[in-house]
């Protein structure tokens, strides 16, 4: 099962947006409905920031928002702030059986 | 609070068995359906193992199927997984978490399984 493709690194400066895309086949994205990201520091674990494609979990800042458009999931992070160094993962619900990530995306902020 | 606390993991050879486990407290473990996910030194993430809420459907990804089982003791709000047939590549953090489709937001803190001669 291969990864979805996910840009190795990202960068912006604080106040900036940017966006990671997450590329799949048409095949790795099952659904319309099943795309979650996840923000995880060094050494920690995984934190859920969008699910459902666009939703955010209670607690998560609106400045974090998701799309998806054919083969290709996107998060968007707004106003950029210091915090939000990090690397972000995007994963989907390819069939009833099977879930992918992708390979994740360092963002750096300037 | 919720927590999900690992334990398990520690330096094993190829070819051995180790189980690995996940203590659940502070939600109702029974709403959801429970996944593991792991990740290898200096790596991105790998979806693993799911297990639905009553152990009834489990899944796992091609890269461990036939030599890892994933289940759950509802009664003790823990959920496992057996690794058998370990190999170099195996390596890794496993991390337990809810699941609704996907990886939820509750997750552990992980447990360090290293494969090795």
């Amino acid at each position: 099962q291969s990864a979805l493709t996910q840009p190795a690194s990202v960068s912006g400066s604080p106040g900036q947006s940017i966006t990671i895309s997450c590329t799949g086949t048409s095949s790795d994205f099952g659904d319309d409905e099943h795309v979650s990201w996840y923000q995880q520091y060094p050494g920690k674990a995984p934190k859920l920031m969008i699910y459902d494609v666009n939703k955010r979990p209670s607690g998560i800042s609106n400045r974090f928002s998701g799309s998806k458009s054919g083969n290709t999931a996107s998060l968007t992070i707004s106003g950029l702030q210091a915090e939000d160094e990090a690397d972000y993962y995007c994963c989907s619900f390819r069939d009833s059986t099977t879930r992918l990530f992708g390979g994740g995306t360092k963002l750096t902020v300037l | 609070e919720v927590q999900l606390l690992e334990s398990g993991g520690a330096l094993v050879q190829p070819g051995e068995s180790l189980r690995l486990s996940c203590a659940a407290s502070g939600f109702t473990f029974t709403d959801y359906d429970m996944t593991w996910v792991r990740q290898g030194p200096g790596k991105g993430l790998e979806w693993v193992s799911v297990i639905s809420t009553y152990g009834g459907t489990t899944h796992y990804a091609d890269s461990v199927k036939g030599r890892f089982t994933i289940s759950r003791d509802n009664s003790k709000s823990t959920l496992y997984l057996h690794m058998s047939s370990l190999r170099a590549e195996d390596t890794a953090v496993y991390f337990c978490a809810n699941s609704n489709f996907l990886p939820g937001d509750h997750w552990g803190q992980g447990t360090l399984v290293t494969v090795s001669s």
